[in-house]
């Protein structure tokens, strides 16, 4: 298993720009969730999602946008890039035995 | 959505030494209470977790500890070193898994 794997690792967007980071897992999980997280801080839920078809705002969501049209993937679109969305996304997946959540590597993105 | 407090945000030691943190929660339907580590630019990584239906866990030098009743639960970690020096995240997820501030912990040697 891959696990959960994001990409890009790294984007540079000008202040307007949009893009989508892209998020997936092999688990076969229900739950999945974006985070961001702010140099030296903690990790902030964005959205959250508990099955296809169904997606749910986290503490921090304007900005934002989700989708979750398959149990596998859950992209998080960015639509007008402004300088505070510079951070490090990470998605993470809950499930298996034990409901353990696993993270993805991260998406660095910088806002200029 | 769940409310974590973490405590304490920073915390330094002497190797050799033990570290406690502890979070406190909100909601008495929690029952599930993992704790995260998470090492300067990767990804934060399951350490340790407990389930309401015990008081207490141990794995090798770290243990978590759970009051219910109080609504708070602990982080333990005994004989620390130089490579525990991390961020520690505490969480006490419902459907919106959401996580304490962090702690970060520094072992001096």
């Amino acid at each position: 298993n891959a696990g959960v794997t994001q990409t890009p690792k790294f984007r540079i967007l000008k202040i307007g720009q949009s893009m989508t980071l892209q998020c997936t897992q092999d688990m076969n999980h229900n739950y999945m969730y974006w985070y961001r997280q702010d140099p030296g801080m903690g990790l902030k839920l964005i959205y959250y999602s508990v099955g296809a078809g169904i997606t749910d705002k986290g503490e921090v969501p304007n900005g934002y946008n989700v989708s979750r049209s398959t149990t596998e993937d859950f992209p998080l679109r960015l639509e007008l890039a402004a300088p505070s969305q510079t951070s490090v996304y990470f998605c993470a997946s809950t499930g298996g035995t034990y409901n353990e959540q696993f993270f993805g590597p991260g998406t660095r993105l910088t806002v200029l | 959505g769940e409310n974590v407090e973490q405590h304490p945000s920073t915390l330094s030691v002497q190797e050799g030494d033990s570290a406690v943190i502890k979070c406190t929660y909100s909601d008495s339907a929690s029952n599930y209470f993992p704790w995260y580590k998470q090492e300067l630019g990767k990804r934060p990584q399951l350490i340790i977790d407990i389930r309401s239906n015990v008081g207490e866990k141990k794995d090798q030098r770290i243990a978590v500890t759970l009051n219910k009743t109080a609504k708070h639960f602990s982080l333990h970690i005994t004989e620390t070193q130089p490579e525990d020096s991390a961020v520690y995240f505490c969480a006490a997820p419902n459907n919106d898994m959401r996580f304490g501030a962090g702690t970060r912990l520094t072992v001096k040697p």
